[in-house]
């Protein structure tokens, strides 16, 4: 089942902003007519926590530090005041309208040095 | 609260059946969309399957069309996968979730399943 793309890790310094990126194609990330992408954030041993839908809306409760966008094929998820709690494994995720199914990216490892 | 309350994993040969059940509590379940969603040792998360709010519509990734089953009973606030036909590959954490990818989602603490001989 093809996937999305995403870059295996990123690292950044505290308090700094890192952004992570998601290749789609037009069957998915870029559908306009679909559901758009989103983004979970999953710790180690833990269940993943969904940050953001339908491109760029954040659940209830989750902090504005995250910032979902989407230009075309691409979805991105900008951190800004990196927090050590920040440091986990992004997984961002789209509907494909060719397979009639969600799928995902590889996941990025994003540490906070 | 909501909570999200997997069983019925395990360990299984290949070939065999297994039926993850997932009870919802502090949630109306009937509203939701639910999804399951796996992750195999040391590797990402990989939706499964997920079925509509009354039960009349489901979406499959294709690894398992044809020989995983989802399904609901809103009167029980439970999902259900059946799994049958089990393979190595199909080795994983399985979560059960509601609304995965929309405004409500939620996980559960996941449950394992491990086909080996």
């Amino acid at each position: 089942q093809a996937g999305l793309t995403q870059p295996p890790s990123v690292s950044k310094g505290l308090r700094q902003t890192a952004t992570l990126t998601c290749t789609g194609n037009s069957n998915n990330v870029g559908n306009e007519g679909h559901a758009g992408a989103a983004w979970l954030q999953q710790n180690r041993g833990h269940p993943p926590k969904l940050l953001s839908y339908r491109n760029n809306n954040r659940p209830s409760g989750i902090s504005e530090r995250f910032s979902p966008s989407r230009s075309g094929n691409t979805a991105s998820l900008t951190i800004t005041g990196l927090q050590p709690e920040d440091e986990a494994d992004y997984y961002c995720s789209a509907w494909d309208s060719s397979l009639g199914a969600w799928v995902f990216g590889g996941g990025t490892k994003l540490t906070v040095l | 609260e909501v909570h999200l309350v997997e069983s019925g994993g395990g360990l299984v040969q290949p070939g065999g059946s297994l039926r993850l059940s997932c009870a919802a509590s502090g949630l109306t379940f009937s509203n939701y969309w639910m999804d399951w969603v796996r992750q195999a040792p040391g590797k990402g998360l990989e939706w499964v399957a997920n079925i509509k709010q009354d039960g009349s519509g489901q979406n499959y990734v294709d690894s398992v069309k044809g020989r995983f089953t989802i399904s609901r009973d809103n009167a029980k606030n439970s999902l259900y996968l059946q799994m049958n036909g089990l393979r190595g590959e199909d080795t994983a954490v399985y979560y059960c979730a509601r609304d995965l990818f929309g405004s409500g989602s939620y996980c559960g603490q996941g449950i394992q399943v491990t086909v080996s001989s």
